[in-house]
């Protein structure tokens, strides 16, 4: 079955630093996702991707964040300069078109800000 | 805005059928969906209802009632396995839209 990739599994930063949250989404699917999830707590919505740009995102996704589909694959996720508070875990998601249609998430990246 | 109410947590013996509840505050109503997520593993697409009734997925059922704004999800034949946090989630609108979760149910399957 098709799943989507994340990459890394793990990534530890020190505060301030730029980081790059990679993931393939399945690829017959054209919505993409980014979720987080800090420790114990529940899956928050970040932003989503259509069309080659962003459809809607939250208050969580400011200034700092950006999303890229560099190629027919990939979909990333970058925060420029990280804080302590970003550290969490990071799922991306994708879903095929037509209505009802479920989100398949990745295994996720563990973000370690130190 | 979204909300979901579910309990923080439900403990079941291995074998026994287990109902973990949700309620929903929102401001159109377009389905409810369960996932399953394994302690630091990705949330898992379970089962999704627009409609009122019940839905069957094998050992899993799914029950929406849109008058009450309520649903469950049913888990027979408790498996150890079965051992996760359960989470409700509703789009906020129609189509391919992301999705507002509840904050999950963890459930503790015992021997």
């Amino acid at each position: 079955e098709p799943e989507v990739t994340q990459t890394p599994s793990h990534q530890v930063t020190q505060m301030g630093q730029e980081v790059i949250l990679r993931c393939v989404p399945i690829s017959n699917h054209l919505y993409f996702y980014w979720y987080r999830q800090i420790l114990g707590q529940k899956v928050e919505f970040l932003v989503s991707f259509y069309n080659n740009e962003i459809s809607e995102k939250s208050e969580i996704f400011d200034d700092q964040f950006s999303v890229e589909r560099p190629d027919g694959s990939n979909f990333t996720l970058k925060i420029r300069s990280t804080k302590l508070e970003d550290s969490a875990m990071y799922f991306c998601a994708s879903s095929g078109t037509g209505a009802n249609q479920p989100q398949h998430f990745g295994d996720g990246t563990r973000l370690s800000i130190l | 805005g979204q909300s979901l109410e579910q309990p923080s947590e439900v403990t079941a013996v291995e074998g026994a059928i287990v109902q973990i509840n949700c309620t929903y505050q929102t401001s159109g109503f377009y389905g409810l969906s369960w996932y399953q997520q394994h302690d630091g593993g990705a949330p898992t697409f379970l089962s999704y209802n627009a409609l009122d009734g019940l839905e069957e997925t094998g050992r899993f059922s799914s029950f929406l009632s849109r008058s009450d704004s309520y649903g469950y999800l049913l888990l027979q034949e408790l498996q150890m396995k079965d051992s996760a946090s359960y989470f409700c989630a509703v789009p906020p609108n129609s189509g391919n839209t992301p999705l507002v979760f509840g904050k999950g149910t963890r459930l503790s399957v015992i021997a």
